[in-house]
């Protein structure tokens, strides 16, 4: 079944302990992107990877990191989280499909930061 | 820049017709697509448009106009479980798709 899997689906943590959150795609996509989703703000992209060690600043880049050493994986990373990275995270992959528009996305990482 | 705007909510009951706006300021995209996102859940991908015109998939249509920046998503014959948020997207050439916002879409009896 092609899926899109994001660990976890829910976490709480405290301010300035690290974290990451994994994604993996089984469709061997080149394109896989995260996402933050907030009330009133749709769903902003944090970094995006074209494809493996190639990765790009989207709108929100700030306080993350990510990597991309295989095609299938592209964790984020919160280095020392902040309050203000509460949020709905998501995590989509796409291939050539549909111009590269048909997203499949994970089931999304609801984090609290404390 | 670039960005879409959409309507915040959107009401109407069932089996009503409903239309969805999308109005974009970028250029060089590929098309535009929809994708629909229950509460609590993913989103899905639910259409796609490289040309002008109207794509019908059941139900949903969407619509596309590159000379007036434009588009549409098209709801007909609604039920409640169509209740649920609606974001039009594009992608450009070496990024990952931009959202709008988000339309909120609810749908009584």
């Amino acid at each position: 079944e092609a899926q899109v899997t994001q660990n976890p689906r829910y976490l709480i943590t405290v301010t300035g302990k690290k974290l990451t959150v994994t994604c993996s795609q089984n469709m061997n996509h080149e394109y896989m992107s995260w996402y933050r989703q907030d009330p009133g703000l749709g769903l902003r992209q944090i970094y995006y990877s074209m494809n493996v060690e190639v990765t790009d600043k989207g709108d929100v880049p700030e306080g993350y990191k990510v990597s991309r050493k295989e095609k299938r994986n592209f964790p984020l990373i919160l280095e020392s989280p902040s309050p203000n990275q509460t949020s709905l995270y998501f995590c989509a992959s796409s291939g050539e499909g549909q111009g590269g528009t048909e997203a499949f996305f994970g089931q999304g990482t609801r984090l609290t930061v404390v | 820049g670039q960005s879409l705007e959409q309507p915040s909510e959107v009401t109407a009951v069932e089996g009503a017709i409903v239309q969805i706006n999308c109005t974009y300021q970028t250029s060089g995209f590929y098309g535009l697509s929809w994708y629909q996102q229950h509460d609590g859940g993913a989103p899905t991908f639910l259409s796609y448009n490289a040309l002008d015109g109207l794509e019908e998939t059941g139900r949903f249509s969407s619509f596309l106009s590159r000379s007036d920046s434009y588009g549409y998503l098209l709801l007909q014959e609604l039920q409640m479980k169509d209740s649920a948020s609606y974001f039009c997207a594009v992608k450009k050439a070496g990024t990952a798709l931009i959202f709008g916002k988000g339309t909120t879409l609810s749908v009584s009896s």
